[in-house]
């Protein structure tokens, strides 16, 4: 069964700490990994997405690595802030698995000030 | 639009009625994807479109549950004879096509089934 993990499911750190959030999948046969963020009772927006035959992505104080051979993601994050704060969803879709994400259940992250 | 629009924001409704949930994708994007999330956990798939068509509908969890696209844009989710267990989030996303594009999520519909 193809699933994605994301251990711990919470994390707290004081500010300008960086931190690495970990994602594990099941099967290395993927499209694309896709990392998240989640606002309380909001809805997901597009931090980062790193295609099969890349292996790693940047954007600002992110940055995101693959390693497809041992099913691992991490999202790096740098110098963290307390409006970093929010839940970090890892997705992935699987090659053959008609387009669709797999998400993991996510890492609520909480940076204080 | 510029975004993923997703109606209502909220809708509470009473258990055994009817619901609809609409997504509005972003123009020219060609696949549309409805999930659901509840407390605490990530969000599951339920469907996908491709343009006018239902690409995979797998992940609906039984024939209550049914969604169209009918012009290949906005998408309706319909659930008949709602059950308190349908209380979640409702998750719509698009993406320009099925090639290795990211998807762009809407803020959601969250449905309490009383």
């Amino acid at each position: 069964k193809q699933e994605v993990t994301q251990i711990p499911a919470a994390l707290s750190v004081p500010e300008g700490e960086n931190l690495v959030l970990n994602c594990s999948f099941t099967d290395s046969a993927i499209y694309n990994l896709q990392w998240f963020r989640q606002d309380p009772g909001k809805g997901l927006t597009s931090l980062l997405l790193i295609q099969s035959s890349q292996r790693e992505q940047t954007s600002g104080r992110l940055n995101a690595s693959l390693d497809k051979s041992s099913g691992r993601s991490t999202l790096y994050i740098a110098a963290s802030q307390p409006g970093d704060s929010a839940t970090y969803l890892c997705a992935v879709r699987f090659t053959g698995a008609n387009s669709k994400l797999t998400f993991g259940k996510g890492i609520t992250l909480s940076v204080r000030p | 639009g510029a975004g993923v629009s997703q109606t209502p924001s909220n809708k509470v409704t009473e258990k055994g009625k009817y619901v609809e949930l609409r997504c509005d994708p972003i123009s020219g994007h060609t696949a549309l994807y409805w999930y659901r999330q509840s407390l605490g956990q990530g969000p599951e798939f339920l469907i996908y479109f491709q343009g006018t068509g239902a690409a995979d509908d797998s992940g609906l969890p039984n024939d209550r549950f049914f969604a169209v696209r009918p012009e290949g844009s906005v998408s309706t989710l319909k659930i008949q004879r709602t059950e308190r267990g349908d209380s979640a989030v409702y998750l719509c996303a698009s993406s320009p096509g099925t090639g290795g594009y990211g998807y762009t999520f809407g803020s959601g519909t969250r449905l309490t089934v009383v």
